[in-house]
């Protein structure tokens, strides 16, 4: 069965400095990942998706499949980034679409 | 454009009682709508499939009698909460997929803002 995991609960950094939120997959298929954003108060909303290769907001994020990762990063981080994260692998063939998410990581981006 | 909407927002039941919750697509048409829990600060659960005109497809673990799910028309999917209990109390989240956009190749879910369901 597929399995998104994001290994850190909470992630605090300063205004301008990198951040790095992790995010790693097990499927046995070929894996379409995302990242999901949930700032506070607001839906869910996708950030980015892997096949696009597109960067929003200056994060970006690369699948490794070797290491079956798909980490989001950001050189340098400001406080509007403060929100939940959440790792999604879309599973079932794309004619099915259905998305599994890891356990998320709450980024909190002090000034 | 892309808009999920929710109702309730929130809502208050008694142990015992059924409750209904709506998502609808605003300004797309979606065959496919999906059903997920989320418990406070922790990931959303898939709950189920909604497919217009048939049956929803439910994730293993989760009782069909107990979480009816309806896709009468492209824009609507209704979630009832039947005999409700309080371990049902939960934030319970729709999103939605463009018809149009999945007939050429885009998956991506469109989210709804929610549903708060206390149950006491």
């Amino acid at each position: 069965a597929q399995r998104v995991t994001q290994p850190e609960k909470l992630l605090s950094v300063f205004k301008g400095a990198p951040v790095e939120l992790k995010c790693n997959y097990s499927y046995s298929g070929s894996p379409e990942l995302f990242w999901y954003v949930q700032y506070s108060r607001q839906r869910l909303q996708l950030l980015l998706r892997h096949i696009s290769r597109e960067s929003i907001k200056g994060f970006t994020a690369d699948l490794n499949k070797g290491e079956t990762s798909f980490h989001l990063k950001k050189p340098f981080a400001q406080e509007e980034d403060s929100a939940m994260y959440y790792c999604a692998l879309m599973t079932g063939g794309t004619s099915y679409g259905k998305l599994t998410f890891g356990q998320g990581t709450i980024l909190t981006v002090h000034p | 454009g892309a808009v999920v909407s929710q109702h309730p927002s929130w809502v208050i039941c008694k142990s015992g009682t059924s409750v209904k919750i709506e998502c609808r697509s605003l300004d797309f048409q979606a065959t496919t709508m999906f059903w997920y829990r989320q418990f406070p600060k922790q990931s959303l659960m898939l709950m189920a499939t909604s497919n217009e005109g048939s049956k929803a497809t439910y994730e293993q673990g989760v009782e069909k009698d107990k979480f009816l799910i309806n896709h009468a028309s492209l824009t609507l999917s209704t979630l009832t909460v039947t005999s409700a209990h309080p371990e049902d109390s939960s934030f319970y989240i729709c999103s939605a997929r463009d018809v149009w956009l999945a007939g050429r190749g885009s998956y991506e879910q469109y989210f709804g803002p929610g549903t708060r369901l206390t149950v006491t």
